[in-house]
């Protein structure tokens, strides 16, 4: 089945910086690449995606690349704000079922926004 | 819209009790899920559903059963509660498209 490896577990960045989490998948046939953002005590809300045939897509402050060849996708965020401090998931749909489209997601990064 | 609701929040069992999760979802969504979250491991799918009255194993489905009777519920069941059961429970919908809508959760303990 698929594996996806995150890191980095944990990353501090100062108000105003960039912060850039990074993940790996092992399934080439993954096609679907999503970024959570899970407040605490909140269910992981969406907050960008990318499809395999897409190597780039950006959505204000954030932006989230994809390499199909070496199998990883990261996830950027520019001019960071207090408010962006939560735990980040990446995920790889897997799903071999036709309909399942199943999420394995990464172990998460908590990022820490010093104001 | 509520989108996905979980009950309860909150629960203590002790070994070997059962109980029952519930997810809701007001969405009209044909495909639900139901997610562990455990401490440095991400979110897991314990069993998923792609239609009413449809229910497939996800990665971790032992130890529990699910049932959806009604498009609308997804049911996650406990027979016999253990310690590794101890988690946070997420359930999530999606409708034909990808995206999965996560629900707030169930924190669950057992003794």
């Amino acid at each position: 089945g698929e594996n996806v490896e995150q890191h980095p577990s944990t990353l501090s960045v100062q108000e105003g910086d960039s912060a850039v989490i990074k993940c790996t998948y092992s399934d080439s046939a993954s096609n679907y690449f999503p970024w959570y953002k899970q407040e605490l005590g909140k269910g992981p809300q969406l907050i960008i995606d990318i499809r395999s045939n897409v190597g780039e897509k950006k959505d204000q402050r954030i932006a989230v690349t994809l390499n199909k060849t070496a199998k990883h996708f990261s996830l950027h965020i520019t001019e960071t704000q207090p408010e962006d401090s939560a735990v980040y998931f990446c995920a790889a749909s897997s799903g071999p079922v036709p309909g399942r489209r199943a999420l394995t997601f990464g172990s998460g990064t908590r990022l820490q926004v010093q104001p | 819209n509520a989108g996905v609701t979980q009950t309860p929040k909150f629960r203590v069992l002790k070994t070997g009790q059962s109980m029952t999760l519930l997810c809701a979802q007001d969405m009209n969504h044909e495909y639900m899920y139901w997610y562990r979250q455990d401490p440095g491991m991400g979110l897991r799918l314990i069993h998923y559903s792609v239609g009413e009255g449809t229910t497939a194993k996800g990665e971790v489905p032992d130890g529990y059963n699910v049932s959806r009777l009604k498009k609308q519920n997804f049911l996650l069941g406990l027979e016999s509660a253990a310690p590794s059961q101890t988690s946070v429970y997420f359930c999530a919908s999606r409708p034909g498209t990808n995206e999965q809508f996560f629900g707030p959760g169930t924190r669950l303990t057992v003794l």
